[in-house]
């Protein structure tokens, strides 16, 4: 049982848009902790993909945004491609467990 | 560009302790910018945060795990180590080493090592 609540998995025809959600509580995102997104392709390690709730590292393309709102965040991504295809997950901090770190469960795109 | 790389034993022993190393290369571990963090991912499911450690000595521990876990770092080496000790086989999985960055309203982690596949089995 993550503390981030993701759905489990989502999928879209290519072109499409599709968003995936991130629900916390007031500990965590309603406390004012940033979120973070992070894909994962098949066989390896999570690379960042937005962090700071909306922001794009270098070399990220701009059909991946990210937003928050109260204790929820999504993630869109637009114009869907074979190659985004991966797990995705968002990550932020929970002050009801020391700061810990806090992942959510982890979402499937599929593209159809 | 930072790189991180995991290295130790891929099987242990139920009830024995598991010990890896994280290697980081292209930037100094004593930098001040990050948290060094462990994080693993048993096979099929989701990511967990193991622990965190600063390069003053100073840790963090998930709850669920702080009464097994030590994380320490030798900054004469830039490397840090994680112990897991009683092992059973729900503690399987790949385990990576992240930088964490220091952040007021909870950092990110941007750089990851490729992960190493621990296996608790007799």
């Amino acid at each position: 049982q993550s503390v981030l609540t993701q759905p489990p998995s989502v999928s879209g025809a290519p072109g499409q848009r599709v968003t995936i959600s991130c629900t916390g509580s007031s500990s965590n995102i309603g406390a004012g902790y940033d979120v973070h997104w992070y894909q994962q392709l098949p066989g390896t390690a999570p690379k960042l993909l937005i962090y700071g709730n909306s922001n794009r590292p270098s070399g990220v393309p701009d059909r991946f945004s990210g937003s928050k709102s109260g204790t929820s965040a999504s993630l869109a991504i637009t114009g869907l491609q074979a190659e985004d295809e991966a797990d995705y997950y968002c990550q932020s901090y929970d002050s009801s467990l020391s700061a810990s770190v806090v992942f959510g469960g982890g979402t499937k795109l599929t593209v159809l | 560009q930072v790189q991180l790389q995991e290295s130790g034993p891929g099987l242990v022993k139920p009830s024995q302790t598991l010990s890896l190393t994280c290697t980081v290369s292209g930037g100094s571990i004593s930098s001040g910018s990050y948290y060094w963090s462990w994080i693993r991912q048993p096979a099929g499911k989701g990511l967990e945060w193991i622990g965190r450690i600063y390069t003053s000595g100073s840790t963090n521990y998930n709850p669920s795990l702080k009464s097994r876990v030590t994380i320490s770092v030798d900054t004469s080496k830039n490397q840090f180590s994680l112990k897991l000790s009683s092992v059973t086989a729900a503690d399987t999985a790949v385990y990576y080493c992240a930088s964490e960055v220091l952040g007021d309203y909870g950092g990110n982690f941007d750089y990851w090592g490729q992960g190493t596949l621990v296996t608790v089995s007799s």
